[in-house]
């Protein structure tokens, strides 16, 4: 496909597992970027990647979170111990970046999770 | 810490209603965005304004970005039951870099 693609749709987790959500980007595309987004609200920065490189990680909100970008395309966005007040829409998105500073980011359909 | 304010966070109007959003900041932006986003899905552009000043227009809607690079307004002329969603702003922080960040957004409903 050619659209940005997240795995899984919906993740259901008890408070203490750990959960992998995972972002096939546009291929091709040199950024990606991880959101959250609580409902009824805008998405939350959390991370960034431009190709294999995390330039910035700064709304990350624990370091329960993490994420990676081995090989400069797909990204998993990993979160510890889960707790309750991780349950939201993660959104992963894509752009070509490369200098093309206004080009525009392409979502995924995100991913819902609920911590129970 | 850049924060984007948008106004008003929800309006319910009647269609052919006109009715203006706008996205706030102290900070000045080097682009902003407007996105729109329906339930269940991830945000899509709407539209990128990037001088000061400048007025973009797509159907019937306007976008404008303030001539400080602080603000912007999106009005819609005639709204229809298929404007209704969640409209967010955006703002890239820097020439340098690719971060975005959002606004909470404005959840519109237009009523048939």
């Amino acid at each position: 496909g050619a659209g940005v693609s997240q795995s899984p749709r919906y993740k259901v987790a008890k408070r203490g597992q750990d959960v992998a959500l995972r972002c096939d980007p546009i291929s091709g595309h040199v950024s990606l970027f991880w959101y959250q987004q609580a409902l009824g609200q805008g998405p939350e920065f959390l991370t960034y990647f431009q190709n294999e490189a995390q330039l910035d990680k700064s709304g990350l909100p624990s370091d329960r979170f993490f994420a990676e970008r081995p090989e400069g395309s797909v990204s998993t966005l990993k979160i510890q111990r889960t707790q309750q007040e991780d349950s939201a829409v993660y959104l992963c998105a894509s752009s070509l970046g490369r200098g093309i500073y206004n080009s525009p980011l392409h979502f995924g359909n995100g991913t819902r999770l609920t911590v129970t | 810490t850049q924060l984007l304010e948008q106004s008003p966070q929800f309006l319910s109007i009647q269609e052919g209603e006109n009715l203006t959003v706008y996205c706030n900041s102290s900070s000045v932006f080097s682009s902003l965005q407007w996105y729109r986003q329906e339930p269940g899905e991830g945000p899509v552009l709407l539209v990128t304004v990037v001088t000061g000043g400048e007025v973009k227009k797509l159907k019937r809607l306007t976008f404008q970005f303030g001539d400080a690079r602080k603000d912007s307004s999106l009005h819609i002329t005639a709204a229809q039951p298929g404007d209704t969603g969640l409209y967010l702003c955006a703002g890239r922080t820097s020439n340098r870099d690719d971060k975005i960040i959002f606004g909470k957004g404005t959840r519109l409903h237009i009523l048939p």
